[in-house]
């Protein structure tokens, strides 16, 4: 079945305690988003990934590292997590186009983080 | 700045009704719109996808329209049913970006 998996589901952690959220597609997409979703904000794009070991800021990338290591996988690393992170997350994932656009993006079940 | 706007944020319909969800965007230099629908909790799926050079995509009851001119894009769900009750989402991606961006969506009630 195709999918994109996120682990852990729900985390609850303190503040500066590092921590990693893993995506993983088996689509074989070249492209990868993480995105952060708040009440009254919307959905809002972290970072992005065009392939391996290419990766690129989105509009809220302060406080989050990325790495693609992987073509299937594009974990989100908090450093030193604060409240103001709490959030639902989610990975995305799809094929790019001839003019290296985006097509279809299918996305993962989501990540509940509450910082403490 | 490239916004996407969804009015209204809620609205409910009768079931068996139409229903008809807008999307507008600030700038034409779209490579593509998506429509997307999540339920409460849950992830996004993908409704239907429409290519810059396209006027408009069906699946089913759902038909989606778009005019880059006007920068609006319309999602019909014909006959409504209470199984259609979600958040929908509108998202433009612009050339260049690589980046979704998104509207607040549409809190859809469906009553039976």
């Amino acid at each position: 079945e195709a999918q994109v998996t996120q682990n852990p589901r729900y985390l609850i952690t303190v503040t500066g305690k590092k921590l990693t959220v893993t995506c993983s597609q088996n689509m074989n997409h070249e492209y990868m988003s993480w995105y952060r979703q708040d009440p009254g904000l919307g959905l809002r794009q972290i970072y992005y990934s065009m392939n391996v070991e290419v990766t690129d800021k989105g509009d809220v990338p302060e406080g989050y590292k990325v790495s693609r290591k992987e073509k299937r996988n594009f974990p989100l690393i908090l450093e030193s997590p604060s409240p103001n992170q709490t959030s639902l997350y989610f990975c995305a994932s799809s094929f790019l186009g001839a003019s290296k656009g985006t097509d279809t993006q299918y996305f993962g079940p989501g990540t509940r983080l509450t910082v403490l | 700045k490239q916004e996407v706007t969804q009015i209204p944020a809620a609205l409910s319909v009768p079931e068996g009704e139409n229903l008809v969800l807008n999307c507008s965007f600030t700038d034409s230099a779209i490579y593509n719109l998506q429509w997307f629908r999540q339920d409460p909790g849950k992830g996004l799926t993908s409704l239907l996808l429409i290519q810059s050079s396209q006027r408009e995509q069906t699946s089913g009851r759902l038909n989606a329209s778009l005019d880059k001119s006007s920068g609006r894009s319309t999602l019909y769900i014909a006959a409504s049913q209470p199984g259609d009750s979600a958040t929908y989402l509108c998202a433009v991606e612009y050339y260049g970006n690589n980046r979704l961006a998104f509207g607040k969506g549409n809190q859809v009630v469906v009553i039976p």
